[in-house]
């Protein structure tokens, strides 16, 4: 069974600092990886997507990078957190079809 | 404006009565699904419906999807406290696109 862990489960970070999120898919091969941002009560937004080690597509430009280092890990990064930065993380990879499994995520508070 | 969208912000019942949350869609679609998403968990897939279905079932759950009106609902029959959640719909872009769009979400509430 395909199992996908985030780390941290959650961050408390200053304006300004940088910030690195992880995401590890055990049990699948090659798979499809995505992060999401989710806001306090809304939507989920598509940031990144990668369908193989060291490639990653860009959906939304929110001052924040990803990268896939390997084949099971998916990184999201930025140097310089904005407030705006708030929210959930969440990364999921994609099943047979249209449907995508999320991780847990990852609560990000910017002070 | 959102691709997938559903058509109620909140909903509240109590427990054993049964609720449907509804969704509409802009462009033509070759599935749609719906999620759930529990207070500070990731969203889970509930069903997937194709665009040459006309309803889907799971469980307690059951997906309809009328294409010429461009909608689709979740029916859930007796439900349970644990049913309370926010419920999405979502689409892909366009055909054949790895992007999903989610809708705004539904937060349902189930009283005892």
């Amino acid at each position: 069974a395909q199992t996908i862990h985030q780390w941290p489960v959650a961050e408390i970070k200053a304006v300004g600092s940088p910030l690195s999120l992880g995401c590890t898919i055990k049990g699948k091969s090659s798979p499809n990886l995505y992060w999401y941002w989710q806001a306090t009560g809304g939507t989920l937004q598509q940031l990144f997507y990668s369908i193989t080690v060291g490639q990653v597509e860009s959906v939304v430009q929110l001052n924040l990078s990803a990268s896939r280092p390997k084949d099971d890990q998916f990184i999201l990064s930025t140097e310089k957190l904005l407030l705006s930065h708030s929210g959930f993380y969440l990364c999921a990879w994609r099943g047979g079809s249209y449907e995508q499994y999320f991780g847990p995520g990852t609560r990000l508070t910017v002070l | 404006s959102q691709l997938a969208e559903e058509n109620s912000w909140a909903l509240s019942v109590h427990e054993g009565e049964s609720v449907t949350v509804n969704c509409s869609y802009k462009t033509s679609i070759t599935a749609l699904q719906w999620y759930r998403q529990k207070s500070g968990k990731g969203p889970a897939q509930l069903i997937l419906i194709r665009s040459n279905e006309r309803e889907k079932r799971n469980g307690r759950l059951r997906a309809t999807l009328d294409t010429s009106s461009q909608s689709s609902s979740l029916s859930i029959t007796a439900t349970r406290c644990e049913d309370t959640a926010v419920y999405f719909c979502a689409t892909p872009r366009s055909s054949g696109s790895w992007q999903l769009i989610f809708g705004s979400g539904t937060q349902l509430t189930v009283m005892p």
